[in-house]
């Protein structure tokens, strides 16, 4: 059965540094969506990506985060300078059409120190 | 802004009791509801989903049932197991426009023999 997958598993990085977050979605699938889970809270939708643009973005995604789909497959989230409060896990969705079933990736575990 | 409220836990049952989860939502028109659960160590997984007034979805002995009138999508299960033990997330998509999923804030089950 086709699958997200997400790398890397964990990343723990110094405040201030870029951290890129890689995403495949499944390969027939046509929107792409970031979310965060900040430990032992809920899980925020961050942005979603179609067509090669961002269709819709929440107030958490601000000028420090974007998201870029570099090739056929990959689908990525770049934090220009982390921040302690950056530290989450990061989940990559997809699914084919809009308001359909999303399909999460296993999610990125990112430590700021 | 719409916005999904779940009981909160963590909720400790033994194996074989009846499980209620309440969930319910405010959002304009009809959204789809889903439940979403979290094992682990694991990322989300699509557990079961409604997308009309009184549509249930089911799945692995799980069903919730859209209510429009009450504005709910409480999760039920006759007979809970030691391997039903996660988080589980009530969450929406919009009619309309927006496609990015708000999520409740996730109830933990803990289950024991």
């Amino acid at each position: 059965e086709p699958e997200v997958t997400q790398t890397p598993s964990h990343q723990v990085t110094q405040m201030g540094q870029e951290v890129i977050l890689r995403c495949v979605p499944i390969s027939n699938h046509l929107y792409f969506y970031w979310y965060r889970q900040i430990l032992g809270q809920k899980v925020e939708f961050l942005v979603s990506f179609y067509n090669n643009e961002i269709s819709e973005k929440s107030e958490i995604f601000d000028d420090q985060f974007s998201v870029e789909r570099p090739d056929g497959s990959n689908f990525t989230l770049k934090i220009r300078s982390t921040k302690l409060e950056d530290s989450a896990m990061y989940f990559c969705a997809s699914n084919g059409q809009g308001r359909e079933t999303q399909y999460f990736g296993p999610g990125t575990r990112l430590l700021v120190l | 802004g719409d916005s999904v409220t779940q009981m909160e836990g963590p909720v400790t049952l033994s194996e074989e009791a009846f499980l209620t989860i309440n969930c319910t939502y405010t959002a304009t028109g009809y959204p789809s509801l889903f439940w979403y659960v979290q094992y682990p160590g694991e990322g989300l997984q699509l557990l079961l989903k409604a997308t009309k007034a009184d549509d249930k979805g089911s799945n692995k002995g799980f069903e919730a049932t859209y209510r429009k009138e009450t504005t709910s999508f409480h999760l039920e299960k006759g007979s809970v197991q030691v391997s039903d033990s996660a988080v589980y997330f009530c969450a929406l998509t919009p009619q309309r426009g927006a496609d990015g999923l708000t999520f409740g804030k996730g109830t933990h089950l803990i289950i024991q023999p």
